[in-house]
Parts: C-alpha cells; sequence; structure tokens
C-alpha cells in the first residue's frame, strides 16, 4: 500500500497567513494526487485534483503543487471560512489510501 | 445536479446486520465508480473499497476485505456497504463517493451515514 505522510498535522494560523500543508508518498504516484476540506460535521470537499488542477468553484487562493512523492497546498491568503481540516488522497494504485489529515486552526 | 443521498442513520447491537445505501442521480450511475469511506469519531478519512457498478466489479482495502462488503444494484442507481456481524469498532461516519470518470478523484460525496454499535 501507498502511505501518505501530511505535515504539519495541526497548524494554528492567522487571517490573511500564507498556508502550507505537505503531504509525501511512499513510492511515486506521478501527479495522481487529490486534496479535500472538511468542515466538523460535514463531508469532505474536494479542493484540487491531478496535484494542482482545481476544482470548479474552488477560490483562487487555494493552489496544489508537487509530483512524485511530495507534493504542497498552499492557501495564499486564509480566511475565516477556510479553518477546517485538509485531507490529500492517493489516486495511483489501489488501496485509494488517504493522508491523516491537517487541522487548520484559528491563531 | 449530481447528487447522492445516503440512508439515515443507524444505531445496531453488536453481532446485528445492517446494509446502509447510497442513491445516485444526475448522472449515468453505471458509467462511475462509487467509493466508501470510514470515518471514525475525531479521526481521519479511510477508504473502504469502490464498486463500478456498471459491471459490478469491486476492489477493497486489506483493511477491510472480508469485514464488510460492497454492491450495488444499477437498475435502481443504489449502492451498498454492508455488514454481516458490526461490532463497536465499526461505529463510525460512513461516506459514498463519486470517482471522476477521467482524473480518478472522488469529486462527489455523500452526506455520510452515522453508524453507532452499542450494547
Amino acid at each position: 500500500d501507498i502511505q501518505l505522510t501530511q505535515s504539519p498535522s495541526f497548524l494554528s494560523a492567522s487571517v490573511g497567513d500564507r498556508v502550507t500543508i505537505t503531504c509525501r508518498a511512499s513510492q511515486g504516484i506521478n501527479s495522481h494526487l487529490a486534496w479535500y476540506q472538511q468542515k466538523p460535521g460535514k463531508a469532505p470537499k474536494l479542493l484540487i485534483y491531478a496535484a494542482s488542477t482545481l476544482q470548479s468553484g474552488v477560490p483562487s487562493r487555494f493552489s496544489g503543487s508537487g509530483s512524485g512523492t511530495e507534493f504542497t497546498l498552499t492557501i495564499s491568503s486564509l480566511q475565516p471560512e477556510d479553518f477546517a481540516t485538509y485531507c490529500c488522497q492517493q489516486l495511483a494504485s489501489y488501496p485509494l489510501t488517504f493522508g491523516g489529515g491537517t487541522k487548520v486552526e484559528i491563531k | 445536479e449530481v447528487q447522492l443521498v445516503q440512508s439515515g442513520a443507524e444505531a445496531k447491537k453488536p453481532g446485528e446486520s445492517l446494509k446502509i445505501s447510497c442513491k445516485g442521480s444526475g448522472y449515468s450511475f453505471t458509467s462511475y465508480w462509487i467509493g466508501w469511506v470510514r470515518q471514525m469519531p475525531g479521526k481521519g478519512l479511510e477508504w473502504m473499497g469502490i464498486i463500478y457498478p456498471g459491471d459490478s466489479d469491486t476492489r477493497y482495502s486489506p483493511s477491510f476485505q472480508g469485514q464488510v462488503t460492497i454492491s450495488a444494484d444499477k437498475s435502481i442507481s443504489t449502492a451498498y456497504l454492508q455488514w454481516g456481524s458490526l461490532r463497536a469498532s465499526d461505529t463510525a461516519m460512513y461516506y459514498c463517493a463519486r470517482r471522476a470518470a477521467s482524473t480518478e478523484e472522488f469529486d462527489y460525496w455523500g452526506l455520510g451515514t452515522l453508524v453507532t454499535v452499542s450494547s
């Protein structure tokens, strides 16, 4: 199985901050990676797919980059509605594993 | 509009069986994989397995193989997740999600079904 390691697992930030979350894969997955946002009590929401493609309707302050084994999700200017948990998922091979998640909280 | 409508919350006892559902609408149900994802209380997302309703091709995570059964009835555009004998450790929120056709991410999600197993 491909393991995904996210860092940090917890992040405290202020509105307007630039935030970067990293997802590392245990083996190369090309660009077969997606990022999701999940708020408490809600289903996950797709933000980024194919490592860097913004899902329709997602604000442009979100961006993704990387390929192979190292990926990043960046929020250029954190907004109040962005405080949530972010999770990566590899889509290269079964089982389609998720990272452990990064909780972004208000400083 | 694509929608995945999941069945309601369930409260069961250990040893009981259960089948929860996920009904797709607004798209060609037989042309997209449907996956199931577990989220235990306060924990992260776990990929359980996936089914292609067109031909019922099914893949399981090794962690869930033999523990659950994923099926689909394409005549009513519905996917299922079932347990033969529930355990307390099955207490969790279960999400179904549609896998995009070409790029393969989960682009639409159901709202989740909360399963509580307690004696």
